[in-house]
């Protein structure tokens, strides 16, 4: 099952427009991570947030948590063409026989046209 | 590149027949996860070890799925009789003392 799914499932912008994709969850969490993939590739992690903070800043990447909405959102700001890729948020509020295993959404698929 | 690797990148084979896929961590990171994703989907926990201590697998697909570390060091993830179902991308990760996960280029399977 899907812990957390991330909304818009498809974004198309120009480059230097923001873009803005946002992911839910429905557990309790202990950490909130985003990670973006290229086409055919593996994923490469870009920013954790933890469940007690509620804003975190990296370059042009800027996240925010919202524990009592059990939501997150992903801000790149001034995007570029390379920007391109598909966008993940991954929790690890499941726990399985006391594990705690992380869980990604669906994706957000981000285009950024020259 | 991220320091993991796998191998092979890419894995033809026939139905009924087992595959084999490596997975390399980050030499010092301690916990390796392995993951299957599909098209359109994000990826999927399967199981992860602690060291050589496989913790959880109660969420490997089937019986058919089989996975080691013997040494705490590179894992393999084992299928055994294929089925045209399994095709997808296998990925593994290692984390980092951030809790942070470093995932490698991932084996594509086809299975014909």
């Amino acid at each position: 099952s899907q812990q957390g799914e991330e909304d818009p499932q498809a974004l198309s912008i120009q480059e230097g427009e923001n873009a803005t994709m946002n992911c839910s969850y429905k557990t309790s969490i202990n950490n909130l991570q985003w990670y973006r993939q290229n086409s055919g590739r593996g994923l490469v992690h870009l920013i954790l947030i933890r469940s007690n903070e509620r804003e975190k800043h990296s370059g042009r990447l800027r996240v925010t948590l919202d524990t009592s909405k059990k939501s997150s959102s992903l801000l790149i700001t001034a995007s570029r063409a390379a920007d391109t890729a598909s966008y993940f948020c991954a929790t690890d509020g499941i726990a399985a026989g006391g594990s705690y295993i992380p869980t990604f959404g669906r994706g957000t698929s981000l285009i950024v046209h020259p | 590149d991220t320091g993991v690797s796998q191998d092979p990148r890419h894995k033809i084979t026939k139905r009924g027949q087992n595959v084999t896929f490596r997975c390399d961590p980050i030499s010092e990171h301690n916990r390796l996860y392995w993951y299957r994703q599909t098209l359109g989907q994000g990826p999927e926990f399967l199981t992860y070890f602690q060291n050589e201590a496989q913790l959880e697998k109660s969420r490997l697909l089937s019986d058919r799925f089989s996975a080691e570390r013997p040494k705490g060091s590179f894992s393999t993830l084992e299928i055994q009789r294929t089925e045209q179902g399994d095709s997808a991308m296998y990925l593994c990760a290692s984390l980092g003392q951030r809790d942070e996960q470093y995932f490698g280029p991932g084996t594509r399977l086809t299975v014909t």
